[in-house]
């Protein structure tokens, strides 16, 4: 099975970028998705595919995709940033399945 | 508006059976393909089973395979997901999520709360 390897933590000042990190093999040719979850709510999409956002998200969130990781960037980081981040793919072989990374959480300081 | 709204969680002894509901407006129900997605306490999102639009292709997590049905209305508008020979490893937060296609997932559900335990 397809696996997604995110860092549990990560950490940044307001008004500073934060950049999360998402690895799989050869994840560049698969398109990648990206959720934010504040405690006791759903999940909300912050990016797709690779580097759209959903309307309503700032441009403060971006994303990109090459090679064996995707990175999703928060720039000028507010409080209201600190949630769990979540990447994802859809694993198109001969199982096709949902896979999420195991989320990161990102505590702005 | 866009909305999901999960039902018929609760609480289930080990080897029993529940079934979840998720009934949708906003959209037109049946262009879009919808997904359960559970996420146990303190713990990161799992993805679980999806089912497409006309119910030609659907999908199992491994850890689920052959206890839970995922099957769909698209009279009702509504999504379902059967859960029979629960485990305690079942408990978990039940989310519906709305997809376009085998991709992402635009829209959630608040999630219904499932707990396997004697």
């Amino acid at each position: 099975s397809y696996v997604l390897t995110q860092p549990p933590s990560a950490s940044v000042a307001p008004g500073k970028t934060a950049r999360i990190t998402c690895g799989g093999n050869d994840i560049g040719s698969k398109s990648v998705h990206w959720y934010q979850q504040k405690p006791g709510q759903a999940p909300v999409l912050v990016i797709y595919l690779d580097s759209d956002r959903p309307s309503g998200i700032p441009e403060r969130f971006s994303g990109s995709n090459s090679g064996n990781t995707a990175t999703l960037t928060i720039s000028r980081v507010e409080a209201g940033d600190e949630a769990d981040y979540y990447c994802q793919v859809w694993n198109s072989n001969s199982d096709p399945s949902g896979v999420f990374g195991g989320g990161t959480k990102l505590t702005v300081l | 508006e866009v909305q999901l709204v999960e039902s018929g969680g609760g609480l289930v002894k080990p080897g029993g059976s529940l079934r979840l509901s998720c009934a949708t407006s906003g959209f037109i129900f049946s262009t879009y393909t919808m997904t359960w997605v559970r996420q146990a306490p303190g713990k990161g999102l799992e993805w679980v089973s999806s089912i497409s639009s006309f119910s030609d292709y659907i999908y199992y997590a491994d850890s689920v395979k052959g206890r839970f049905t995922i099957s769909r209305d698209n009279a009702k508008n509504s999504l379902y997901l059967q859960m029979n020979s629960l485990r305690g490893e079942d408990t978990a937060q039940y989310y519906c999520a709305r997809g376009p296609g085998t991709g992402y997932y635009d829209y959630w559900g608040q999630g219904t709360l499932v707990t396997v335990s004697s």
